[in-house]
């Protein structure tokens, strides 16, 4: 297992709430990434953070977004939920090429 | 921007025989090709990367193979075991200032049947 870990494990929000998602990376790794893992489908890249900076982002709207701790520690926060932002949310920390997943949280959005 | 296709998106194999997933991309400045497998409920796992100046590449029985003039990647598992059955997952990078994010293909679910 890496280690990664990411904080809940299970969420269930209500159409219009928001919610935030807590990752801590591995040792040593300054870059955090997240990813969007809809059911039957691949990852989506949303963001990534490097040095509690932003460092490219995906097709995903504002209402996305994110923070990077000193300790290179993550949140990603969602705005206005909506129903099709049910997913797996994937927390990735890397030095250079190698990303190494978190175990995600499962987002339920009724 | 970067598009990665995958094929097939299921795949049935007798333990024992070879599997093969094949992946393309389309942005000739992806320069990292990882492939993750995904138990059912866990997280992907990385087994095997290649980078672009490098053709092939093996860990035991997987190997990865890379095209770049024709811009395909493959994954090869010989001697499949049940415990390889999953979902694999190819991905090219898409770079950043300060280290890779990726695309990632739509998946593969191999199933090696005892």
């Amino acid at each position: 297992e890496t280690g990664v870990t990411q904080s809940p494990t299970h969420l269930i929000k209500t159409r219009g709430q928001q919610v935030t998602l807590r990752c801590s990376s591995q040792s040593g790794h300054n870059t955090v990434s997240w990813y969007q893992q809809a059911l039957g489908q691949g990852p989506q890249f949303i963001f990534q953070y490097y040095r509690e900076e932003e460092n490219g982002r995906g097709n995903f709207p504002p209402r996305f977004s994110g923070l990077q701790f000193p300790n290179y520690s993550s949140e990603l926060n969602v705005n206005a939920l909506e129903l099709d932002d049910s997913a797996l949310y994937l927390c990735a920390s890397s030095t250079e090429d190698e990303q190494f997943f978190g175990p995600g949280t499962r987002l339920t959005v009724l | 921007g970067e598009n990665v296709e995958q094929h097939p998106s299921t795949l049935s194999v007798q333990e024992g025989d070879s599997a093969v997933i094949k992946c393309t991309y389309s942005d000739s400045a992806s320069n990292y090709f990882p492939w993750y497998k995904q138990e059912l409920g866990k997280r992907p796992q990385l087994i095997i990367d290649i980078r672009s100046n490098v053709g092939e590449k093996k860990d035991q029985r997987i190997a990865v193979t890379l095209n770049k003039t024709a811009k395909h990647f493959s994954l090869h598992i010989t001697e499949t075991q049940p415990e390889d059955s999953a979902v694999y997952f190819c991905a090219a990078s898409i770079g950043g200032n300060y280290g890779q994010n990726f695309v990632f293909g739509p998946g593969t679910r191999l199933s090696v049947l005892p």
